[in-house]
This record gives C-alpha cells, structure tokens and sequence, in this order.
C-alpha cells in the first residue's frame, strides 16, 4: 500500500515552459487536492477534486490546470512557468472531504528560473 | 490575511520536558482545527483533531486544548522525544473543501 505518490520528487524549469506535476493514490479516496507551499509559509489549496471528472479551483489556482480521469490520479498541469510558481507541491487524498484526515504525498520541489 | 496564525516558529526543548505549540485563529465560524506534523522532504501528516464542541483532546503524548473565547488553542507533547523534532502545522476547515494553514511551529527536541 503505497498511500500517495507523486513524481517527480524536483523540478527545475525555465521561463515559460510546461510540465505536469504527478499524483496517485492507492487508497480508493473521492477527494484529491494540491497545495503549494512556499517557504516559511502554509500550505495553500491550488486544486481540488470531490470525484473522477469533477474538479473546483481553491485559493490560488491561477496558473495551474487539473483533471481527474480515474479515481486514482489527479495531474497537476503548469503551462507557462512563471518564478512565483517556485515552490513546493504536495498532493492529497481523503475519502469523504475536508474534515476527514488528509493523506499527503511526499512533494514535489519546482525551481523556475 | 492569515486566518491562522503561529507565532514563535522554532522551539527548542530538552528531551522529556513538555513543548507546547500555539495557535490562533481569527475567523469564529471555525467549528474543528488539526495539527499535522512534517519532516523534511516528506509530506504533512495527521497528528491530531479537536471539534469546538470540545475543550480537549487526548492521544497519547499530545493534547489539544481550545479556548473558543480565546480563538486560541495549543498542542503539548509530553514528554517531548527526539523524534517529535519536526514542523507542526495547525489548521481549520472551511468553504469548499479548503483548510486554512499555519506558517508552522519547528520544534527541536534535544536528547
């Protein structure tokens, strides 16, 4: 039981390219988010997903794309890498929404230069 | 605009001594609040909950005291081990789907 993965564990990006942020889970959870960390700071919800093909933005979306194909992924898209993209991704999971304990992957570190 | 808030980020503590971690929030329709723990290079975990309808919460070494009156509630770990050195975030529910995040607490437990 793997819980959460998410690949590729670090990132660094120019300017203005694209890249996809990987997340699954094994744990047959409905709900999945992304956050991003920035440092010395918490954790801020970009996306997230109650259900396979339902997905809603969070506090700072801007920038960013989802989808959620399968219950057990949840991609996070970056399609023009800005330096304010820098910082930290973690994804989660849990199965019945935002009271229930959230399982965290292990992070993914983006650098944009 | 932080709706939760740790102050005093780095607390140093000698092993089997209590530590004790703070947190306020601004925001009175908060109804529950969770402490996750975070190694470096790995994601939060879940540490512990409490609902308002209660003014503690016990689980094992670590307790969760709420003062709704106070929007003010605190984590201690008794007795602190060094393997409790870590960051620990405090947060609460709200909206849609959205927990609202502390900068976090960075305890150093030292044997």
């Amino acid at each position: 039981n793997a819980g959460v993965t998410q690949t590729p564990k670090f990132r660094i990006l120019k300017i203005g390219q694209s890249m996809t942020l990987q997340c699954t889970q094994d744990m047959n959870h409905n709900y999945m988010y992304w956050y991003r960390q920035d440092p010395g700071m918490g954790l801020k919800l970009i996306y997230y997903s109650v259900g396979a093909g339902i997905t809603d933005k969070g506090e700072v979306p801007n920038g960013y794309n989802v989808s959620r194909s399968t219950t057990e992924d949840f991609p996070l898209r970056l399609e023009l890498a800005a330096p304010s993209q820098t910082s930290v991704y973690f994804c989660a999971s849990s199965s019945f929404g935002i009271q229930e304990t959230q399982y965290f992957g292990p992070g993914t570190r983006l650098l944009v230069l | 605009d932080q709706q939760v808030k740790q102050n005093s980020p780095s607390l140093s503590v000698q092993e089997g001594r209590i530590s004790i971690l703070n947190c306020d929030y601004t925001n009175s329709m908060f109804d529950y609040f969770l402490w996750y723990k975070k190694y470096p290079a790995e994601g939060p975990t879940f540490l512990i909950s409490i609902s308002s309808i209660k003014d503690k919460n016990e689980d094992g070494r670590f307790t969760v005291f709420l003062n709704k009156s106070a929007k003010h509630l605190s984590l201690h770990i008794v007795p602190s081990q060094p393997g409790d050195s870590a960051v620990y975030f405090c947060a609460a529910p709200y909206g849609n789907n959205r927990l609202a995040f502390g900068k976090g607490n960075q305890v150093v437990v030292i044997p």
